[in-house]
């Protein structure tokens, strides 16, 4: 079955730091890939996207390319702020247009401190 | 536009009693899902509706929780008898479907805690 793998947390940063957080997933279609992103006492919020292979997703300031040679979708910034701090979780949805479930990563804890 | 609203946002409970968990989608979404959030399990599907209809319920743990859908605007989630583990983040979200891509829009959530 589908599954989405992401890089145990938490992740402490400094601001303006460089951010990394690694996702790879398993399918057996050609999924759509999301990062979600939840800050404290919230639901999760949609944070980027990609549809197809080698599409790159980008959103305030963060990206991730959609690698189907290497099945992974990892999560970038720059120069991460304070109000960065949040969990992120990985996606997929499987066969998009007709199964409209997806399944989540476990999450990662991002802290950044001033 | 309103999100998707859910109540109540938290809901304090004792063991072996009824609980009703509250959501409206977004108008226009025919897609609406049911997730649980623990720190031990992740977040979970529960349960998930299109045009009114559960389509897939595989995730709803056992004979104690029950969705529905009664209209294109309000669903529910219930807990009867209630239970100390079901305490946990509930979350609603819902979905236009269509598209080449599935993008869910989630409430705030309902905290339940049983005690």
């Amino acid at each position: 079955g589908d599954s989405v793998t992401q890089m145990e947390g938490p992740v402490t940063l400094s601001e303006e730091a460089f951010l990394t957080i690694n996702c790879t997933y398993t399918a057996t279609g050609y999924p759509s890939l999301f990062w979600y992103v939840q800050y404290p006492g919230e639901g999760l919020q949609l944070l980027l996207k990609a549809t197809k292979a080698d599409d790159k997703g980008s959103n305030k300031g963060f990206e991730a390319t959609y690698r189907k040679e290497t099945t992974s979708f990892h999560l970038e910034k720059g120069s991460v702020q304070v109000s960065d701090s949040a969990v992120y979780f990985c996606a997929l949805s499987d066969q998009p247009g007709s199964n409209y479930k997806l399944t989540f990563g476990k999450g990662t804890l991002l802290t950044v401190n001033p | 536009d309103a999100g998707v609203i859910q109540s109540p946002r938290h809901e304090v409970t004792e063991m072996g009693q009824e609980v009703t968990l509250r959501c409206k989608p977004i108008s226009g979404h025919d897609y609406l899902f049911w997730y649980r959030q623990t720190m031990m399990r992740g977040l979970e599907l529960l349960i998930y509706f299109n045009n009114n209809v559960p389509i897939d319920d595989s995730g709803m743990p056992e004979d104690r929780f029950s969705a529905k859908m009664p209209n294109a605007s309000f669903s529910t989630l219930k807990i009867q008898p209630s239970e100390p583990r079901d305490s946990a983040v509930y979350f609603c979200a819902s979905s236009p479907g269509g598209g080449n891509y599935n993008e869910q829009f989630f409430g705030p959530g309902t905290r339940l805690t049983v005690l």
